[in-house]
């Protein structure tokens, strides 16, 4: 496709159900990260693949949220026993080489809503 | 670690007229980079603006010029002949160039009123 897409766009599910979101990335994109943004507040790092490196998880808030990256493509994170305050938009971003100047790509990211 | 801070939570500006939104950010490395994106009601964020901190020229792309302060570690947007389309979340981000993750400051909101 011609950007970053992801699914689903919305998702509402209930407290302590695991969810999985998923991010395509442009063709060819190498590196691919994941943002939380709760309301009212900027984006949030979680997550950071690139190519075949282990994926850095330094922003993870707890060990209920995964990630994977399956053959440097599609990506997925998982979030287990969803809480209230998980109830966030959850952002894909990729881009194509490794230099911090380059511009980052952003999906439409997919709202959660935990009940 | 490097902080992103906008003290604007909303701003409003007529059609036609120029806004400035502003930017610091605390750091203490040398070689870093700052970004302005916009995000409209899609949620879909793109990217407005960069700045390399090594250069000293402010960068401009159309409507959209910073005013680059890097000793006062500032980082502003100016949009200049502003449109309906311009209505939107406004983040202002910082990486350096050890770093790999942007960080985002909590974003202006910006209406462009007719």
């Amino acid at each position: 496709g011609a950007g970053v897409s992801q699914s689903p766009s919305n998702k509402v599910t209930e407290k302590g159900k695991d969810v999985e979101l998923r991010c395509d990335p442009i063709s060819g994109h190498t590196a691919l990260y994941w943002y939380r943004q709760s309301l009212g507040q900027g984006l949030e790092f979680l997550i950071y693949f690139q190519g075949n490196s282990a994926p850095d998880k330094s922003g993870l808030p707890s060990d209920r949220f995964s990630a994977e990256r399956t053959g440097g493509s599609v990506s997925t994170l998982t979030i287990q026993r969803t809480q209230q305050e998980d109830s966030a938009v959850y952002l894909c971003a990729t881009l194509s080489g490794q230099g911090v100047w380059e511009t980052q790509y952003f999906g439409p990211g997919t709202r959660l809503l935990v009940l | 670690a490097q902080t992103v801070t906008q003290s604007q939570p909303e701003m409003s500006v007529q059609e036609a007229e120029t806004v400035t939104l502003s930017c610091t950010y605390d750091t203490s490395e040398s070689n870093y980079y700052l970004f302005w994106y916009k995000q409209p009601p899609s949620r879909q964020m793109i990217l407005v603006i960069r700045q390399e901190a090594y250069k000293q020229q402010n960068a401009t792309e159309n409507r959209f010029s910073v005013n680059f302060q890097k000793a006062a570690k500032s980082f502003s947007l100016k949009i200049s002949d502003s449109q309906l389309g311009d209505t939107a979340m406004y983040f202002c981000a910082f990486i350096s160039n050890s770093g790999y993750a942007l960080n985002f400051g909590k974003g202006t909101s910006l209406l462009v009123t007719p």
